[in-house]
């Protein structure tokens, strides 16, 4: 079974912080995406990765950056937390599309970050 | 640019009526589509996908959906509603060498006792 885990559930912080959010999934997948979940807003991409130190903004990257050092892992900073971005975070893991077309996203159980 | 467009923010339907939730897309290639399961405090799991192959695609726990290209539409059924379909269902696109899923923004089922 593919897993994709997210190193928190929850998470207050404070205006201003420094904010580290981390993925990792063990089915040597290429590509790792980092959305953000809203009402009403479904699921918007932020960034996304299709190989190890490569990033591809996504949407809305604004007040975002990432980090992929190791194939394995995907992280999401948020340089400077404001109280406008509160909210669901999502990491996903899958193949090259053009390798399979068996294709899908396996996502992990999501980053509740609250800002204060 | 492709989009999915989901009717209806919120459904309700009884316990063992047709669950119908609907998804158009915009897309000016073949798409790849998908309809995703978001249960409460939980990340997404993939309920089916159509890539170009039947266009009735079967899923996991009684659901199906019916891409038709005339009417741009992949709409997700199942015939009889269950407690446990309670859920939040996302439809979303993409195209053959686009790895970025489009996302809808999702339709909260409730099923009624």
């Amino acid at each position: 079974d593919v897993k994709v885990t997210q190193s928190s559930r929850y998470l207050v912080k404070r205006t201003g912080e420094k904010v580290f959010l981390e993925c990792v999934q063990d089915m040597d997948h290429e590509n790792m995406f980092w959305y953000r979940q809203d009402p009403g807003l479904g699921l918007r991409l932020i960034y996304f990765s299709y190989d190890v130190k490569m990033k591809e903004k996504g949407d809305i990257p604004e007040g975002y950056s990432v980090s992929r050092e190791k194939k394995e892992r995907f992280s999401l900073i948020l340089e400077s937390a404001s109280t406008n971005q509160t909210s669901m975070y999502l990491c996903a893991s899958s193949v090259y599309l053009n390798r399979d077309s068996n294709y899908e996203q396996y996502f992990g159980p999501g980053t509740r970050l609250t800002v204060t | 640019a492709q989009s999915v467009t989901q009717l209806g923010s919120h459904v309700s339907v009884s316990e063992g009526a047709l669950v119908l939730l609907r998804c158009n897309y915009s897309s000016s290639v073949p798409p790849y589509l998908f309809w995703y399961v978001q249960y409460p405090n939980q990340g997404l799991q993939l309920l089916l996908k159509y890539t170009s192959a039947a266009t009735l695609v079967k899923g996991i726990n009684g659901f199906e959906a019916e891409f038709k290209k005339s009417e741009t539409s992949f709409h997700l059924t199942k015939p009889s509603a269950h407690m446990s379909d309670a859920a939040e269902y996302f439809c979303a696109v993409t195209k053959f060498g686009n790895e970025k899923l489009t996302f809808g923004t999702g339709t909260r089922l409730t099923i009624i006792p």
